[in-house]
């Protein structure tokens, strides 16, 4: 199986600021990696899909970039609804597998 | 508006079959692929396979042996049956509709997601 491994695990952060989230994959999935957004009792929420792609109605201070092996989510200017937990998951071979996940906490 | 809603008992005994319902409001089963996932307590997510509609079913080799995906389009419900379950099927599990896409070459996302149901092993 492909070997999806985000960083890092957690992070703090305050609203207002920068946030980055990296995505590593144990062999090239092209630009077949999808990001989602999970906060508790909720659905979790597709964000990003082919690497960059923003789905309709997700902010635009939301951004995905990278290919092959390295992949970025990026939140500019952290919102309080964005305190969530993010997962990415490639699609590029089955089974399709997910990050172990980044949990973004209020600071 | 599409939603997904999965249900089933909460508690499964050991050496049992964990068996799940997911219910499509507002859709049809018919024309997409249907995923089930699942996230033990403190662990990540793992995808358990999927079906297209009321087709042939694809799964992870890791649980193949023991689960069973069906959909049911008259019904708009997808199933999963899961037999000879442990304490390490203890998860909340989700059901997921795919959204295809073309990204230099065809591909597919999670796009609806139901809200989870959990399931105990005891």
């Amino acid at each position: 199986d492909f070997q999806m491994t985000q960083s890092p695990s957690s992070l703090s952060a305050s609203v207002g600021e920068r946030v980055t989230i990296t995505c590593r994959a144990s062999q090239s999935v092209t630009r077949f990696l999808n990001w989602y957004q999970h906060r508790p009792g909720e659905a979790p929420k597709l964000l990003i899909s082919g690497a960059s792609t923003l789905q309709t109605g997700v902010p635009s201070r939301f951004s995905g970039s990278g290919s092959g092996t390295e992949f970025t989510l990026t939140i500019s200017g952290l919102q309080r609804e964005d305190f969530a937990v993010y997962y990415c998951q490639q699609t590029h071979a089955s089974p399709p597998t997910f990050g172990q996940g980044t949990k973004v906490e209020v600071k | 508006q599409v939603q997904l809603q999965e249900s089933g008992p909460g508690l499964v005994k050991p050496s049992g079959t964990l068996s799940l319902t997911c219910t499509v409001s507002g859709g049809s089963v018919r024309d997409y692929y249907w995923s089930w996932i699942r996230q033990p307590p403190g662990q990540g997510l793992e995808w358990i396979g999927h079906i297209y509609g009321s087709g042939s079913p694809s799964y992870n080799p890791s649980l193949k042996s023991r689960v069973t995906i069906s959909g049911d389009t008259s019904k708009k419900q997808v199933s999963l049956e899961m037999t000879s379950v442990t304490a390490a099927d203890a998860a909340v599990y989700f059901c997921a509709r795919h959204l295809r896409f073309y990204e230099s070459g065809w591909s597919y996302a999670f796009d609806l997601w139901g809200q989870g149901t959990m399931v105990a092993v005891s």
